[in-house]
């Protein structure tokens, strides 16, 4: 089976800086993806890593480990319009398998 | 970015009738769609994976026979939810990849079934 986990839920402050993880066990790896959701709509891309290391664009960094199985969002500078949920997913051969998300609620 | 639209957005339907939800990738060929279900405040299940011209694959746990998924064309992939119950209602969400445009999975907007 797929064993994606992320924290249920975070709280942070507007202008702080958060790190949503994301650890996982699968019978393939091909790549992760992040992804943001509002309620009620479907998933934008965020970011996409393959290697290990660190991925960074403008706000938002990810970060991969495929030794550790483990993977990490990163966002600066939060501003309101980035509560949302953020879903991991791992590229298994193109079957794409979700984590349950992590509900990030940014306080003013 | 690729675009991929789902047809219809919302939809509400007696228990025991058959609802059909259309994916259509508008600017590009996905050789691959994907079918999701999302359940309130969980996430994303992969239900099955269709390609054009092709039986569709199942996930562990998904009946076939229930969610009827044809994958016509190159831009075009229906799921058909068969004698609907009420738990049935949820959000469907599919995905198209292809194209020549990698790996990355483009995402519809969603159709929000509800079966009273």
């Amino acid at each position: 089976g797929q064993n994606i986990d992320q924290p249920t839920e975070m709280t942070a402050t507007e202008g702080a800086i958060v790190q949503i993880n994301c650890t996982y066990q699968t019978s393939g790896f091909n790549g992760l993806f992040w992804y943001q959701q509002h309620a009620g709509e479907a998933p934008t891309f965020l970011s996409y890593n393959v290697l290990d290391g660190l991925e960074e664009k403008g706000r938002f960094s990810s970060f991969l480990s495929r030794s550790k199985g483990y993977s990490y969002l990163l966002l600066k500078e939060l501003q309101m319009k980035d509560s949302a949920s953020y879903l991991c997913a791992v590229d298994n051969f193109n079957k794409f398998y979700f984590g349950s998300g992590t509900k990030l609620n940014v306080k003013p | 970015g690729a675009v991929v639209s789902q047809h219809p957005s919302r939809v509400i339907c007696k228990s025991g009738t058959s609802v059909k939800i259309e994916c259509r990738s508008l600017d590009f060929q996905a050789t691959t769609m994907f079918w999701y279900r999302q359940f309130p405040k969980q996430s994303l299940m992969l239900m099955a994976t269709s390609n054009e011209g092709s039986k569709a694959t199942y996930e562990q746990g998904v009946e076939k026979d229930k969610f009827l998924i044809n994958h016509a064309s190159l831009t075009l992939s229906t799921l058909t939810v068969t004698s609907a119950h009420p738990e049935d209602s949820s959000f469907y969400i599919c995905s198209a990849a292809g194209g020549g445009l990698g790996n990355e999975q483009f995402f519809g907007p969603g159709t929000r079934l509800t079966v009273l």
